[in-house]
């Protein structure tokens, strides 16, 4: 069983529309919870973390934590063509290092 | 602040030959990451370094690959001899350590071709 899971995708929603991403976890110790966006040719960049049960919002973007069910997702809400990128999500088993899945491809349709 | 800085942007080499791939992490971070990145195996840990020590260096694929932290300021990461099956992206990626988990930043990859 991989560390961190999530569906490859691809993902296509309507520009507009709400994008659902979703990552499971297997340690259940895992304290830290992440989400990463990747675009096409670039480095890895932060777009939320999370750390306690529940929902966490900033803007457009609501990460989701349920430990007991180990799962963590992502929405996108008002999807724009620009949100169109790869999606990691990414855990802290022990507090230092980090692991990611493998990523959910999401293309935003004008 | 400048952010991770790695070095080189890019690099073509031939099989057999000894690769070194530059980090300088983000002043006042203390973890220092390097991970690979392939379309078949996605982001993949290869070693971390708390306080320039190394903590698990388990994704290391094998004895070709090795990894210092000289000082808080600058890592390598070593290849060889190198062989065409490590071509990847190779990233750094640094953070604080503290308790209850924190971000990691990236720099912008070496793209390692090896023919």
């Amino acid at each position: 069983q991989k560390e961190v899971e999530q569906n490859s995708g691809p993902l296509s929603v309507p520009e507009g529309a709400i994008a659902s991403l979703n990552c499971t976890y297997s340690d259940r110790g895992s304290q830290s919870f992440f989400w990463y966006r990747q675009y096409s040719g670039k480095s890895p960049e932060l777009i939320m973390f999370i750390y306690s049960n529940g929902d966490k919002e900033d803007g457009r973007f609501t990460a989701q934590l349920n430990k007991a069910s180990q799962y963590v997702s992502l929405l996108i809400r008002d999807s724009q063509p620009s949100d169109s990128a790869t999606y990691l999500c990414a855990v802290k088993p022990n507090n230092n290092d980090m692991r990611f899945g493998a990523g959910t491809r999401l293309t935003v349709k004008p | 602040d400048a952010g991770v800085i790695q070095s080189p942007r890019h690099e073509v080499t031939e099989m057999g030959q000894e690769v070194t791939l530059r980090c300088k992490p983000i002043s006042g971070h203390n973890s220092l990451f390097w991970y690979r990145q392939t379309m078949m195996r996605g982001l993949e840990l290869l070693i971390y370094f708390n306080n320039n020590v190394p903590i698990d260096d388990s994704g290391m694929p094998e004895d070709r690959f090795s990894a210092k932290m000289p000082n808080a300021s600058f890592s390598t990461l070593k290849i060889q001899p190198s062989e065409p099956r490590d071509s990847a992206v190779y990233f750094c990626a640094s953070s604080p350590l503290m308790a209850g988990g924190s971000p990691l930043h990236f720099g912008n990859g070496t793209r390692l071709t090896v023919t």
